[in-house]
């Protein structure tokens, strides 16, 4: 039972670039949450998203960033224009309906160069 | 302010002693509740989940629920060195038409051998 998968794992970019995070909740999982730890520092929610619904971007910024949870496909976290401040871990968490607990996948390390 | 207050640490214990991490919160309609363990560099884990007043026991991991006093801990009997990590403490509320996590922001433990 593959669990939350994340790619890349690692990703560089130069100021200005976009940068695409990848999300593939678990087996059965239609809920899917997506954080931001900079070093250091607590978890920092972002956005929660359902499948083709975004139901919380409390979190997420108001520029630059956006978040989608096609019918088919994974879960996408993008960033445009990347700034140094943007460099942290992204982690996605995938949840079952109904259900609190949040499986978290591995993260994505976003560096900004 | 909904929030999840956790004493930051380092909370260094030596290798056999009971470690003892707490939370407390501050929405009084919380009924469920989750400690996380995270490695560093690495994502959340779920450790456990607890619902009802009281105890809750799973191996050497034990979570106390005291919804009155708004508390919740976590016992690590028996510590060993690979216990070294932050433990993250998540309680839901209820934000509008979903319910969200809120995440403390973690007490980092120190197993010494």
């Amino acid at each position: 039972n593959a669990g939350v998968m994340q790619n890349p794992r690692h990703l560089v970019r130069r100021r200005g670039q976009e940068a695409r995070l990848r999300c593939s909740p678990m087996k059965g999982h239609s809920h899917v949450y997506w954080y931001r730890q900079l070093p250091e520092e607590g978890l920092k929610f972002m956005v929660y998203l359902q499948k083709e619904n975004i139901i919380d971007e409390s979190g997420m910024p108001k520029e630059r960033f956006s978040a989608e949870f096609p019918k088919e496909g994974p879960s996408i976290l993008r960033i445009q224009q990347v700034v140094r401040g943007d460099s942290a871990a992204y982690f996605c968490a995938s949840s079952p309906d109904r259900t609190e607990t949040q499986y978290f996948g591995p993260g994505t390390r976003l560096l900004v160069l | 302010q909904k929030e999840v207050e956790q004493n930051s640490g380092p909370l260094s214990v030596p290798e056999g002693a009971i470690a003892s991490l707490n939370c407390t919160y501050s929405d009084r309609g919380s009924q469920s509740f989750f400690w996380y363990r995270q490695y560093s560099g690495k994502s959340p884990e779920l450790i456990m989940f607890i619902y009802s007043n009281g105890d809750k026991e799973d191996g050497r991991f034990t979570a106390q629920l005291n919804k009155a006093s708004q508390y919740v801990s976590l016992l690590i009997r028996d510590s060993q060195p690979s216990d070294s990590a932050t433990y993250l403490c998540a309680v839901p509320i209820n934000a509008g038409n979903n319910r969200k996590l809120i995440w403390g922001l973690g007490t980092s433990l120190a197993v010494n051998p």
